[in-house]
Order: structure tokens, then C-alpha cells, then sequence
């Protein structure tokens, strides 16, 4: 069964602290990875991962993608409290089609105190 | 550009009531998905449509849940009877053209939540 695995579930942390997240994934026909951002209303999309060792950057945002580890990691650097949040990984499969399936994991909940 | 839009926002019905949710994908989508997020869970798919057709609906459960996009355009999610189990945050999506995210990532609308008591 495809699965898509964060780590850690919750994390609290002060401002100006740097955190990682972790994204674990058994997909069949891997296709590309996307992070999305949650607050209290909808999922808003941070990135979207397709090759190896490709660091992808937002501001004080990263994400990278291990293809042969099968995992990606989200970096942010100096949090802010507007970053508390939860961080959705979410991984598309190729159906035999273009029109791939997205397989979401839990959520990271992050909590950035002042 | 406007975003997904969703209604109601909220709604708290009974068990074995019905319930339908609306959706209006950003303009020029023609892909259309509805997700169940149940709490301290990620989105869970439970149908996608390319434009008023049905591509996948393997994980919805066809014997209380039903959804149609008429005119390729807005959406519909019904469930009838609701159980307990059914509360949640029912998230509509869409993207571009072939709705697949290697093309264009999902834009999410800001949901509906459902409280079945």
C-alpha cells in the first residue's frame, strides 16, 4: 500500500530557531513531491519536488528531494510565528495516465512561540 | 485570481441526515478533486473529475457519498445518510488542464467543516 510518512507529528520551537521536517515515502511510480502550508483554512502550496539533489528555495524556505532514499526534508530557517503552522507532504503517483493520484501525509504541526 | 470557493463554510447536522457541499474551481480548471480531512490527518482523495467526467473515485464511499460536476464547471458533494465518522473538513481542489500536479499543483479552497452528531 502507497504510504507517505512525516516527521516529527509536532514541534514547538522559538523564533529565530532553524527546523527540518521529514517526508518518507513508499509510492508505486513515483512522480513528484509537493509541500503545502495549512493554517487554519487551506492547504497553500509551498513546493513541488521532481529530481534528486535539486534544492528548491522560498525566502527562508527549502526543500530538497532523495529519490534513491525516498525521502524529502523542508527547511526553515529563522522561524517566524507566522510559520506556525502544520506542513503537509503529499506525493503524486503515476497512474498509468497523466492524471496522477496525491497521497498526503499526517502533517507536521509546527508552533513558532515569540 | 480568485481562489476555489467553497460553501458553507460550516454545518452540523445529525446522524443519518443528508448534507451537500458546493464548490466553484478557479476559472479554467479543468480538474476538480474533493478531499476528506479528518483531524490530525492529511487530505484523503475521495473523487476526481477532468472535466464533467469522473477519473477516480476508488476511495469514495458510493454507498452514502455521491458528487457530480455538471457542465465540467461547479461541483456538488452529497452524503446520505451522514454517519459519526463522516465529521471532517471537506477540501474541494482543482488545477490546470490534465489535473495532474507534475503539471500544476492543486489549489485548495478553504473547506467545509462537517460535525455529524
Amino acid at each position: 500500500e502507497d504510504k507517505v510518512v512525516q516527521s516529527p507529528l509536532s514541534l514547538v520551537v522559538h523564533e529565530g530557531d532553524t527546523v527540518t521536517l521529514n517526508c518518507s515515502y513508499e509510492v508505486t511510480n513515483f512522480r513528484s513531491l509537493l509541500w503545502y502550508k495549512q493554517e487554519k483554512k487551506a492547504p497553500t502550496f509551498l513546493f513541488m519536488l521532481t529530481s534528486s539533489g535539486i534544492e528548491k528555495k522560498s525566502g527562508r524556505l527549502s526543500s530538497i528531494l532523495d529519490k534513491k532514499e525516498l525521502f524529502s526534508i523542508l527547511n526553515i530557517t529563522a522561524t517566524q510565528t507566522g510559520d506556525s503552522a502544520i506542513y503537509l507532504c503529499a506525493v503524486e503517483a503515476d497512474r498509468g495516465s497523466t492524471l496522477g493520484r496525491l497521497y498526503f501525509g499526517r502533517g507536521t504541526q509546527l508552533t513558532v512561540w515569540p | 485570481e480568485a481562489g476555489v470557493a467553497q460553501s458553507p463554510r460550516y454545518k452540523i447536522i445529525e446522524k443519518r441526515q443528508s448534507v451537500a457541499f458546493w464548490c466553484n474551481p478557479i476559472s479554467g480548471h479543468a480538474t476538480l478533486y474533493w478531499y476528506q480531512q479528518i483531524l490530525g490527518q492529511g487530505p484523503k482523495l475521495l473523487i476526481q473529475f477532468q472535466n464533467n467526467g469522473v477519473v477516480d473515485d476508488s476511495q469514495l464511499p458510493k454507498d452514502r457519498f455521491s458528487a457530480e460536476r455538471l457542465k465540467g464547471v461547479d461541483s456538488t458533494l452529497k452524503i446520505q445518510p451522514a454517519k459519526l465518522e463522516d465529521s471532517a473538513v471537506y477540501l474541494c481542489a482543482s488545477s490546470l488542464l490534465r489535473g495532474s500536479s507534475y503539471n500544476s499543483p492543486l489549489h485548495f479552497g478553504n473547506g467545509t467543516r462537517l460535525t455529524v452528531t
